[in-house]
């Protein structure tokens, strides 16, 4: 059974860093692109970074240079580095497995909520 | 403000059919597969439709999905009242290279 569990959520003040990690089983993790997604509270889906099994990364125009994503295919993991973080990043953070090239993510996470508050 | 455009919500009765309308640009919906997840109220999004109109094991055949030039639509027929959740629209931008979804269609079973 396709598995993965995201941890490292809290509560950081503004300018802070968090660190959020995600476990993967069930699967060959190192051939399947990963990605975090994230919702704020009340709004809908927003696509942040993805990292391919290659090793490729992406991320979305409001996380760039503060985010970093990484993975470790010997431990079947993926991170999310957060820094310099914002109020409007507050969110539940999903990780997800990514199929079709990249274009659709078919299995998630339960979410893991930050919260950037003074 | 979202890259994809739907509609914030749409009713329908127990046992009727509804559509969803996701409309994009060519850079997105145009050159790129289009996925469909479903959220229940509390709980993380689960994949309903991918690759425009293919269903991951599991998903009933009630919902479908379909895509023509920069639009793409999820039906769902036979609607249950546990069909009530948030339905996104999802794709690739190739201009932007990011993931992009809509804003989401809230749908109740009235």
């Amino acid at each position: 059974e396709v598995q993965v569990v995201e941890s490292g959520g809290g509560l950081v003040k503004p300018g802070g860093s968090l660190r959020l990690s995600c476990a993967a089983s069930g699967f060959t993790f190192r051939s399947y692109g990963m990605n975090w997604v994230r919702q704020a509270p009340g709004r809908g889906l927003e696509w942040v970074s993805s990292i391919t099994s290659s090793g490729h990364i992406y991320y979305a125009d409001s996380v760039k240079g503060r985010f970093t994503i990484s993975r470790d295919n010997a431990k079947n993991s993926l991170d999310l580095q957060m820094n310099s973080l914002r109020a409007e990043d507050t969110a539940v953070y999903y990780c997800a497995r990514g199929l079709c090239g990249g274009d659709c993510y078919s299995d998630w996470g339960q979410g893991t909520l930050v919260t950037v508050s003074s | 403000q979202s890259v994809l455009t739907q509609p914030p919500s749409v009713s329908a009765a127990p046992g009727q059919k509804v559509t969803i309308s996701c409309s994009g640009s060519s850079s997105n919906i145009g050159k790129n597969y289009v996925s469909w997840y479903q959220q229940l109220p509390g709980t993380a999004p689960k994949l309903l439709i991918y690759e425009n109109n293919k269903r991951p094991s599991g998903i009933p055949d009630r919902f479908s999905g379909s895509k023509s030039g920069t639009s793409a639509t999820l039906g769902i027929t036979g609607l249950q009242t546990g069909d009530e959740a948030d339905y996104y629209c999802g794709t690739w931008d190739t201009s932007l290279r990011a993931g992009v979804f809509g804003g989401g269609t809230q749908l109740t079973v009235l």
